[in-house]
């Protein structure tokens, strides 16, 4: 069963807006954390941001925030203000309570000038 | 100061060889993945290993080994390369809290192989 659902294969938004990335997970496990990544077009994986399941409060990071709804299960992405340089893959990830982290099949975000 | 380095960052040979990926983190984590990036950008998991303990072995061919020397190192020698063994081939690293904290993976930039 798939345990981590990007539905967005791609996505544009024009640059200074803000836009969401979706992302919907499944566990029964009541400790795991989300986490999202970005991948640009040279390759390496870049950590943007972390939401554990017991936090309180959404994540943010700079210009990043996780949009963290338990009850539904999503942890989507959101990218106040977007520039060129935000464009590249956007994977969500889960871990459960052992190591192993699952990824998305990934978003790919065009931002247009 | 790289975090986390992998080398070769290219590797192209032929069918039948057989290769090997090195990668070193220094950021004293205790926790290091293998993970394969296929041609649609699927990330999968391959092995893991938590302070030289192998803890992950996924559906791979036994024909991938992994070897972990010491905490900071975790090689990937592929033996009898195959065509679909092209990817890319990301090594991780993580922080864990003993009782299966969650720990950020933070990843090496990535090798590509091709093989003819």
């Amino acid at each position: 069963a798939q345990k981590i659902t990007q539905t967005q294969p791609g996505m544009f938004v024009q640059e200074k807006e803000a836009v969401t990335l979706d992302c919907t997970y499944d566990t029964s496990d009541p400790s795991y954390g989300l986490f999202w990544y970005k991948q640009p077009s040279s390759g390496e994986m870049i950590f943007l941001i972390y939401q554990g399941s017991y936090d309180q409060q959404n994540a943010t990071e700079g210009r990043y925030s996780l949009n963290f709804q338990k009850a539904r299960k999503s942890a989507n992405l959101v990218i106040s203000a977007s520039q060129l340089g935000d464009s590249a893959m956007y994977f969500c990830a889960m871990r459960e309570g052992g190591f192993k982290t699952i990824f998305g099949a990934g978003t790919r975000l065009f931002v247009k000038a | 100061d790289t975090a986390v380095s992998q080398t070769p960052k290219y590797l192209v040979t032929q069918m039948g060889n057989d290769k090997s990926i090195k990668c070193e983190q220094n950021l004293g984590h205790d926790t290091m993945y293998w993970y394969k990036q296929d041609s649609k950008k699927f990330l999968k998991i391959m092995f893991s290993y938590n302070n030289k303990e192998l803890i992950i072995n996924e559906t791979v061919p036994n024909r991938f080994s992994p070897k972990s020397p010491d905490k900071a190192h975790l090689n990937l020698h592929i033996n009898s390369l195959e065509l679909g063994d092209s990817a890319v081939y990301f090594c991780a690293s993580s922080q864990d809290g003993g009782q299966g904290g969650v720990g950020t993976q933070y990843f090496g930039p990535g090798t590509r192989l091709t093989v003819l």
